[in-house]
């Protein structure tokens, strides 16, 4: 059992560039997310899904995007890197429905912007 | 919306010591409380809090909620330096997005 798979692990950039960050899940759950952290900054959402076709908008959304063509997978893509776009990546899923979203978390993505 | 305030962000202690941990927040639909610890790498789950299970414990580790004053706080106690960890407050309100508190950095040193 996988649980949550990202990748790369690390990338490194040139302003301008594109590139998609991948995650991958096997716990068929319905709920995925990603989220980037910084120093002093704790986790913030930048976009979220509760199933496949189906996305939103979290606290820092603007770069990014993503899509959700099925269950397990949820790419998080950025058109033309920024220097701004400088942090570690994670995704997480978890299970969604009247109860709490404990979420599980990939090992996380660390992007440098030159 | 949602709102996470943590505090402090970051704490220094000696092995032995009891520390704990702040989170208030605010919510317009209240489902659920979370803490995570985080070292190295991912966060890892350690409490949920929500309106029917307000105390948990887990050896040194234990958390309350309090619904009247919008707080939670992390207790531990007779601290190790394997405590020391980004410590995480994260809210569930109406929607299924979890939103996270900026952490508190805890230190113990031997």
């Amino acid at each position: 059992n996988a649980g949550v798979t990202q990748t790369p692990k690390f990338q490194v950039l040139k302003t301008g560039q594109s590139m998609t960050l991948q995650c991958a899940q096997d716990m068929n759950h319905e709920y995925m997310s990603w989220y980037r952290q910084d120093p002093g900054m704790g986790l913030r959402l930048i976009h979220y899904s509760v199933g496949a076709g189906i996305t939103d908008q979290g606290e820092v959304p603007n770069g990014y995007n993503v899509s959700r063509s099925t269950t397990e997978d949820f790419p998080l893509r950025l058109l033309s890197a920024a220097p701004s776009q400088t942090s570690v990546y994670f995704c997480a899923s978890g299970r969604q429905g009247s109860g709490a979203n404990v979420l599980t978390f990939g090992a996380g993505s660390r992007l440098t912007v030159l | 919306e949602d709102k996470v305030v943590q505090s402090p962000l970051s704490l220094v202690v000696h092995e032995g010591d009891t520390v704990t941990l702040n989170c208030s927040y605010e919510v317009t639909n209240f489902r659920s409380l979370l803490w995570y610890k985080q070292e190295k790498k991912a966060p890892t789950f350690l409490f949920m809090l929500t309106s029917s299970g307000i105390e948990k414990k887990s050896g040194r580790l234990s958390s309350i909620l309090d619904k009247k004053e919008l707080f939670s706080i992390l207790n531990i106690t007779a601290t190790q330096t394997g405590d020391s960890a980004i410590y995480l407050c994260a809210l569930q309100g109406g929607s299924e997005k979890l939103v996270f508190g900026k952490g508190t950095k805890l230190t113990v040193n031997p």
